[in-house]
């Protein structure tokens, strides 16, 4: 079955940098998009950036452009979530998340990593 | 951006009962559009896509309609699992990817 499993969450200072991973399994992951979707404390989704299967397109919310850098390494099974800058409303959950098929839906999701950025 | 309108925000109905969640559109997004269901201290689990369509392992019980600006999710007899937090999202203008801000379904 189909795994994402989140990494590299936790608490850091306003201005500092913080590198997510989410290692897959259970699929063909170099053949699918990847989402990293986040979630404030109580608060609803939120999309953040996707990537292409190749890697070759990359897209963010305007709010985390340029601070935010998503990448992949398909030989390793792995989606990554540079994050520069870092800032108190960037504080949630970040999920990793598989694209279903040809839309950007999601189809599964990992279980979450907990980025707090506070003083 | 298009901008994704959850009505009602809070929704509470008895076991057993018909659910009718409704989401609009500032601008038409086709048929792009999907439905997920999160429960405290989960990841959210997509129920609907293309507006209409289930997915795999998804009861019957759920279903969704609409297109353009004006959707609906519809559960038809609640159970005890359903209750939970559910989110509309649009994949049909982006980026961003654009979600409505949930509609909790409590127990009445």
């Amino acid at each position: 079955q189909v795994q994402l499993v989140e990494s590299g969450g936790g608490v850091v200072q306003p201005g500092t940098s913080l590198r997510l991973s989410c290692a897959a399994s259970g699929f063909t992951f170099r053949s699918y998009g990847m989402h990293w979707i986040r979630q404030a404390p109580g608060k609803g989704l939120e999309w953040v950036a996707v990537i292409w299967h190749d890697g070759t397109q990359k897209y963010y919310m305007d709010a985390v452009q340029g601070r935010f850098t998503i990448s992949r390494d398909n030989s390793k099974d792995t989606l990554y979530l540079e994050m520069d800058s870092l800032r108190a409303d960037d504080t949630a959950v970040y999920y990793c998340a598989r694209i279903l098929g040809q839309t950007l839906a999601v189809a599964d999701w990992g279980q979450g990593a907990l980025v707090t950025v506070s003083s | 951006e298009i901008v994704m309108t959850q009505s009602p925000a809070t929704l509470s109905v008895s076991p057993g009962e018909r659910a009718t969640l409704s989401c609009r559109a500032s601008q038409s997004v086709s048929t792009y559009l999907a439905w997920y269901q999160q429960k405290p201290g989960q990841a959210p689990r997509l129920l609907i896509y293309g507006a209409s369509t289930r997915a795999t392992g998804i009861p019957a019980r759920f279903s969704g309609s609409g297109s353009g600006t004006e959707f609906t999710l519809t559960i038809s007899s609640l159970q005890s699992e359903d209750f939970a937090v559910y989110y509309c999202q649009q994949y049909n203008n982006w980026p961003p990817i654009t979600f409505g801000g949930g509609t909790k379904v409590e127990i009445k």
